[in-house]
């Protein structure tokens, strides 16, 4: 099945520090990914949609220079967190799409992100 | 407004039957979508419905109404693994990528 890696799984840093997330699709070359935002026992916001070659498109308040979205190749996309604060704290989770399968995404195991 | 409804929790005993509603409204509506999130993890695809009707996986099945703008969820032969957070999602096509629009998600409860 199709497999996606989230790096690192859990990041502590120290708050006007910048934090990189990886997220790779494992198996299967990613289109498009996404990158969500998840606070405990809340849904998922999708804060930007990457696709490879091209700019993120960003959701509504979502600052894109607060978080900055790279899609390097159909199997890698990061997303850093600039200048972080306590209020970035949450879980990041990023999700990827195959070609010819728009309907469904596959997750990765999420990065739980603590700013001090 | 985009919105997607679904009831907070529902608790149920072992090998009972649950069905999870929801409804939407939304614009550029594509299919329903419905994910099993564990705590902790990472949401996991179960099903989606790109026509009106019913798609059957195993003990899991979705349906959809187009015309209603609704859908569910039906848990059989509930398992106490199956205690999770379920979310139907709206995958809409409202610009060239399509996206998925999350519901607030609905918290499962398996008891013996």
């Amino acid at each position: 099945g199709a497999v996606v890696s989230q790096h690192p799984s859990r990041v502590i840093c120290k708050s006007g520090t910048s934090v990189k997330i990886e997220c790779r699709s494992l198996d299967f070359q990613a289109t498009t990914m996404f990158w969500y935002r998840q606070f405990p026992k809340q849904s998922l916001m999708l804060m930007a949609t990457s696709n490879e070659g091209s700019k993120a498109t960003y959701e509504q308040g979502v600052e894109k220079d607060k978080f900055l979205i790279n899609h390097a190749s159909l199997t890698l996309s990061t997303l850093t967190v600039t200048s972080a604060h306590p209020e970035d704290s949450s879980f990041y989770i990023c999700s990827a799409r195959a070609r010819g399968a728009q309907e469904t995404q596959y997750f990765g195991p999420g990065t739980r992100l603590l700013v001090l | 407004g985009q919105s997607l409804e679904q009831p907070s929790e529902v608790t149920a005993v072992e090998g009972a039957i649950v069905q999870i509603n929801c409804t939407y409204q939304t614009s550029g509506f594509y299919g329903l979508s419905w994910y099993q999130q564990h705590d902790g993890g990472a949401p996991t695809f179960l099903s989606y419905n790109g026509l009106d009707g019913l798609e059957e996986t195993g003990r899991f099945s979705s349906f959809l109404s187009r015309s209603d703008s609704y859908g569910y969820l039906l848990l059989q032969e509930l398992q106490m693994k199956d205690s999770a957070s379920y979310f139907c999602a709206v995958y809409m096509t409202t610009d060239s990528w399509g996206k998925l629009q999350f519901g607030a998600g609905t918290q499962v409860v398996v008891t013996p």
